[in-house]
C-alpha cells in the first residue's frame, strides 16, 4: 500500500521569505502523480501544484515549485516571496497513475503553514 | 468555471439516524470520490465510483455506508446508522479521466452527529 509522510506537523515564514515543506512517500509503482494541496481555514482543498512521475523536470508554477528526488521517493514543496494568504494546512498527495486506484488520492498527516508579517 | 458542488455544507444528526450527503460532480468528469477528514486530521479515502460502480472502497466503507448516482448528475454519499465518530468533514471529488488526473473538490459538507 502507498504511504506519503509529512515529518513536519508545522512551519512558519516571515512574509517574502522562502519556506519549504517536505514530503515523502512510499510505492512499489513506477509510473503515478504527487500533488500539493492547499486547505485555508474555509477548508476547500485546493490544487497548488502537480507532478507527473515520468517527468524529470520539477513542476512549477508561479511562486510555487518543487523537488521531485524519485529514487529518494521525495516530493517537497518550496513557496517563494511568502504572503499573508499562503497561510494554511498543506496536504502532500499520491495518485497512482492507472488501475482500479486511478485517481485516488493517498494524503499525508499535513503541515499547518503560517505566515509571519 | 465548472465546480463540484456538495449540500449541505452542514448537517446535524441524531446517533442512528441516517443522512445522505449529495454532490454534483463536474458534467464531463468520469470518475467520483468521497473523502472525509476528522477535525485536525488527514483526508481519507473512503470510496472511488466508475461506470455507474464502486471501483474501490477503504476499509472505513463498511456496511453503513453506500454511495448511488441516480441519474447521471448528483453523485450521493449515505450513512445509514449515523454514530458520533462519523462526525467529519465529508468531501466529494470529481476527476475527468483520459490522462486528466487533476481532481476538483467540493467545498465539504461538516457532519455533526450529536
Amino acid at each position: 500500500a502507498q504511504t506519503v509522510t509529512q515529518s513536519q506537523p508545522e512551519m512558519s515564514v516571515q512574509e517574502a521569505e522562502t519556506v519549504t515543506l517536505s514530503c515523502t512517500y512510499d510505492t512499489s509503482e513506477s509510473d503515478y502523480y504527487l500533488f500539493w494541496y492547499k486547505q485555508p481555514p474555509s477548508r476547500q482543498m485546493i490544487l497548488v501544484i502537480r507532478q507527473e512521475a515520468y517527468k524529470q523536470q520539477n513542476a512549477t508554477e508561479n511562486r510555487f515549485s518543487v523537488n521531485f528526488q524519485k529514487a529518494a521517493k521525495s516530493f517537497s514543496l518550496k513557496i517563494s516571496d511568502s504572503q499573508l494568504g499562503d497561510a494554511a494546512m498543506y496536504f502532500c498527495a499520491y495518485s497512482p497513475a492507472g488501475g482500479t486506484s486511478y485517481g485516488k488520492l493517498t494524503f499525508g498527516q499535513g503541515t499547518i503553514l503560517t505566515v509571519h508579517p | 468555471e465548472p465546480e463540484v458542488t456538495q449540500t449541505p455544507s452542514h448537517q446535524v444528526t441524531q446517533m442512528g439516524q441516517e443522512v445522505i450527503l449529495r454532490c454534483v460532480p463536474i458534467s464531463n468528469h468520469l470518475y467520483f470520490y468521497w473523502y472525509r477528514q476528522i477535525l485536525g486530521q488527514k483526508v481519507e479515502f473512503l470510496v472511488s465510483f466508475y461506470n455507474n460502480e464502486i471501483s474501490e472502497k477503504s476499509e472505513i466503507f463498511d456496511d453503513q455506508f453506500s454511495v448511488e448516482r441516480p441519474d447521471g448528475s448528483n453523485f450521493t454519499l449515505k450513512i445509514r446508522s449515523t454514530k458520533l465518530e462519523d462526525s467529519a468533514m465529508y468531501f466529494c471529488a470529481s476527476l475527468k479521466g483520459h490522462m486528466n488526473t487533476e481532481a476538483f473538490f467540493g467545498q465539504g459538507t461538516r457532519l455533526t452527529v450529536v
